[in-house]
């Protein structure tokens, strides 16, 4: 069936290095996506969107890439912090809501 | 302005009884979503509201009920609770179907 997932599920980086967490997505169909920062013990909180008809957008230390020919999406996190510790999900946004991969969990080492 | 407020913030549950989630907004938004969460499972749909007085099913509806009769409030129902409904429970809102939602902090939710 079609289903959004992330390649790793854990993930782990030195403080000051960019990460980069990928997604794969199988419905051709799809036109927005969205990535999210869950951190322990709360609810997922938005980090940045993207539209189909775009290929890049960038945020605040953020950058998300979207290459619709391999149906694949990445978040780019620049100068990693301690605080960017987290579950991230990537999601694609459906009728009936939104679709959620399984996550990665990034670990910051000092 | 809270955003999206959960209660409770933990409940232990026997198997067979009942209980009502509640979930807020005060954001003024139309769409409300309950999901839930299980380790390597992430996030399920359970059940969506386009508007108040309106409820629909989402991936993982059974076992569970819904009601939206204000705007402001989705609560989600378990009438007969199963171990297999121990999990931690999202509510979200967002201001239209393809905006981005808004979560609370969650519910967790253990079933004996």
């Amino acid at each position: 069936g079609e289903s959004v997932g992330l390649h790793l599920p854990t993930l782990s980086v030195q403080e000051g290095d960019n990460s980069i967490i990928n997604c794969a997505y199988s419905n051709s169909a799809s036109d927005y996506f969205i990535w999210y920062k869950q951190e322990s013990g709360k609810g997922p909180q938005f980090i940045i969107d993207i539209r189909s008809n775009m290929d890049k957008r960038q945020g605040q230390r953020v950058t998300v890439l979207l290459n619709k020919t391999v149906k694949h999406l990445s978040l780019q996190i620049a100068a990693t912090q301690p605080g960017d510790s987290a579950v991230y999900f990537c999601a694609e946004l459906r009728a009936d809501g939104l679709t959620f991969g399984k996550g990665t969990h990034l670990i910051i080492q000092p | 302005n809270a955003g999206v407020t959960q209660t409770p913030k933990f409940r232990v549950l026997k198997t067979g009884q009942s209980m009502t989630l509640l979930c807020a907004q005060d954001m003024n938004h139309e769409y409300m979503y309950w999901y839930r969460q299980d380790p390597g499972m992430g996030l399920r749909l359970i059940h969506y509201s386009v508007g108040e007085g309106t409820t629909a099913k989402g991936e993982v509806p059974d076992g569970y009920n819904v009601s939206r009769l204000k705007k402001q409030n989705f609560l989600l129902g378990l009438e007969s609770a199963a171990p297999s409904q121990t999990s931690v429970y999202f509510c979200a809102s967002s201001y239209m179907g393809t905006s981005p939602l808004h979560f609370g902090n969650g519910t967790r939710l253990t079933v004996t």
